[in-house]
């Protein structure tokens, strides 16, 4: 099974600044890249997701960028909100269907007043 | 809020014992996927039940044993509990299969074996 490398593991971000979170994959079935969010005792709910022939996608405050030659895919959450503070994970489908994922390890986000 | 629900929310075993997981889709789903997710890492793929079948697995031994009913409701089985299956599991559902099927979760059971 691949391994899915996720970067910074920890993230301190005063509110209004730019939050930036890494991924790295080995392989995927297919593009498509989702971003989820996780409060503490919640199950991790979908933030943001790009799918094939696109390189960014960008909704409100947040934006994939996604390299394809590099096997990178990024979140940028850009003016940094106290409510953005969770951990967040990036998944990459192992199969044919976006809904069997490969999960990364996780960024606990902390954004400070 | 999904409409993804899970039972019990807690639960405290010893290790040896089995444990039952249940999971209620969300409406007009017929696909559910179980996750355990050990503390302080990223969820991890047990396996997935499209209309009452397996349909995918990932790398958990057979004592790890799911089933799916008509009305798309699921159980994850757990037999002869070890302290390593202290986690949270989670489940989550969707609708059909392919590129276009978001995965929402429910928020979880937190299973500890002592």
């Amino acid at each position: 099974q691949q391994q899915v490398k996720q970067s910074p593991q920890s993230l301190i971000v005063q509110k209004g600044g730019i939050s930036i979170i890494n991924c790295a994959y080995e392989n995927t079935a297919f593009d498509y890249f989702p971003w989820y969010q996780q409060f503490p005792g919640k199950g991790p709910a979908l933030l943001i997701a790009i799918r094939p022939d696109v390189s960014e996608k960008k909704e409100g405050r947040f934006t994939i960028s996604f390299n394809k030659s590099a096997k990178q895919f990024s979140l940028h959450i850009m003016d940094s909100q106290p409510g953005d503070s969770a951990t967040h994970f990036c998944a990459v489908p192992n199969t044919g269907t976006a809904s069997k994922l490969t999960f990364g390890t996780g960024t606990r986000l902390q954004v400070t007043l | 809020e999904t409409g993804v629900t899970q039972s019990p929310t807690h639960l405290i075993k010893t290790r040896g014992q089995q444990v039952t997981l249940r999971c209620s889709s969300q409406s007009g789903h017929n696909t559910v996927s179980w996750y355990q997710q050990a503390l302080g890492q990223g969820p991890q793929f047990i396996f997935q039940y499209y209309r009452e079948e397996e349909n995918g697995r990932g790398n958990f031994p057979p004592r790890f044993s799911g089933l799916q009913f008509p009305n798309y409701s699921s159980e994850l089985n757990v037999n002869a509990l070890e302290l390593d299956d202290s986690a949270l599991y989670l489940c989550a559902s969707s609708d059909g299969q392919g590129l276009n099927t978001e995965a929402f979760f429910g928020q979880g059971t937190r299973l500890t074996v002592v």
